[in-house]
């Protein structure tokens, strides 16, 4: 029953390496999201996407892009992995627009790059 | 999106109520104070939010000031498992992504 899912839990990767984060949400919602929490432990925003828009946060590096097969899954991909990419990645969704927009997160990420 | 000033940290008795005051002297007349919390090492979760009036959840209660320039969450009666980091954001309606701050670590004590 669980509402956003990632795969994997744990990713462990040597620098200059492609990897992908999977998202899947089953809550039917328009909107998915990447966050960055850092070791600091500081959550930053990446993306925002629905089947209309992506708005990216302008800090994110190109290397960092998500693609969305269909509405229920939003997929991060990063090419040429560097140290400092070493952090816990978030998915989230949420209905858009509203009073409410509530975010419902998925349980991370903790990727690695050795 | 408004800037939001929290305590880094908070220790309160397990059975007592935990007070988190949240700053936000620069919000605007649309933007909702949204709290969050994560507990370690899992995703965060949505609390409650509000605009102006008082709210109640099964969760917690949102005390909102007259000039809504501060805030507080109350916890009525804190367990261990409320042990977590409570972060207080402010948002507009057209906004979508939420900027998290440093967030108020409480500590629930036995």
């Amino acid at each position: 029953d669980t509402a956003v899912s990632q795969t994997p839990k744990y990713l462990v990767t040597q620098m200059g390496n492609d990897k992908s984060i999977k998202c899947e949400q089953n809550l039917g919602h328009d909107t998915m999201y990447w966050y960055k929490q850092d070791s600091k432990k500081f959550l930053k925003i990446m993306f925002s996407y629905n089947n209309k828009e992506l708005i990216i946060n302008e800090t994110v590096p190109n290397r960092f892009s998500p693609k969305s097969p269909d509405k229920a899954h939003l997929n991060l991909h990063i090419n040429s992995l560097e140290l400092g990419d070493s952090a816990v990645y978030f998915c989230a969704s949420s209905q858009p627009g509203g009073t409410l927009n509530e975010q419902f997160f998925g349980p991370g990420t903790r990727l690695t790059v050795l | 999106d408004a800037k939001t000033t929290q305590p880094p940290s908070m220790d309160c008795a397990e059975g007592r109520a935990a007070n988190l005051p949240c700053n936000h002297s620069t919000i605007s007349g649309n933007e909702y104070v949204y709290w969050y919390r994560q507990i370690h090492s899992q995703g965060p979760q949505y609390i409650i939010h509000g605009l102006k009036n008082n709210e109640t959840n099964e969760m917690a209660s949102l005390i909102i000031t007259e000039d809504r320039k501060s805030s507080t969450l109350i916890l009525p009666h804190a367990t261990l498992r409320d042990t977590a980091v409570y972060y207080c954001i402010v948002r507009g309606l057209a906004g979508n992504m939420l900027t998290f701050g440093g967030g108020t670590r409480l500590m629930v004590k036995p």
